[in-house]
């Protein structure tokens, strides 16, 4: 149980196109899904928190309008990176709260989205 | 500024060897400390942690956290090749949103 899927898995985009990654939590329903992204050999750093049918909660210096989170349903989240450059080059994660599916209550992440920018 | 730091940042050891890294936190509003282990792609959950000095152990592996030092450690005892990764400790903060921050990540190679 608890399993976390993102796909694509690996996206290659020109400068200035938009890529949409998308978040599912497979075998359980989750209110809130978090969206991270690691640059190499550094620690992951939280974008957004997700709520379904409500807006994101950026963190601080995360552009909202550069980064555009849809949490539609209860088993998806979606991030658009808008108008993409080559810095946004990144591992992008998300995660689920597993909620009542497991004791543990702690957050399953999905597989990670590699997305480089030419 | 609620910030989690792990030490070290890289460790290289033998296989056999023991080894025990370092998580400090200093957050407002702790609800509990939790260690991964990410080697090429997403973090897989090992431990979570709430109360002071009790151990939780899984095979090899076991930790602790100390809330008085606001710290926490994870020991790997006779280490192998396949406990290369990186290891992440994060600190949930207590919210309704379940907010994880993340420490850099340990780095540790184990050599044959």
């Amino acid at each position: 149980g608890a399993v976390v899927s993102q796909h694509p898995s690996r996206v290659i985009c020109k400068s200035g196109t938009s890529v949409k990654i998308e978040c599912r939590s497979l075998d359980f329903q989750a209110t809130t899904m978090f969206w991270y992204r690691q640059f190499p050999k550094q620690s992951l750093m939280l974008m957004a928190t997700s709520n379904e049918g409500s807006k994101a909660t950026y963190e601080q210096g995360v552009e909202k309008d550069k980064f555009l989170i849809n949490h539609a349903s209860l088993t998806l989240s979606t991030l658009t990176v808008t108008s993409a450059h080559p810095e946004d080059s990144s591992f992008y994660i998300c995660s689920a709260d597993g909620g009542a599916l497991t004791s543990t209550d702690t957050q399953y992440f999905g597989p990670g989205t590699r997305l480089t920018v030419l | 500024e609620d910030k989690v730091v792990q030490s070290p940042l890289s460790l290289v050891v033998h296989e056999g060897d023991t080894v025990t890294l370092n998580c400090s936190y200093e957050v407002t509003n702790f609800r509990s400390l939790l260690w991964y282990k990410q080697e090429k792609k997403a973090p897989t959950f090992l431990f979570m942690l709430t109360s002071s000095g009790i151990e939780k152990k899984s095979g090899r592996l076991s930790s602790i956290l100390d809330k008085k030092e606001l710290s926490s450690i994870l020991n790997i005892t006779a280490t192998q090749t396949g406990d290369s990764a990186i290891y992440l400790c994060a600190v949930e903060v207590a919210s309704n949103t379940g907010k994880l921050i993340f420490g850099q990540g340990t780095t540790l190679q184990v050599k044959p």
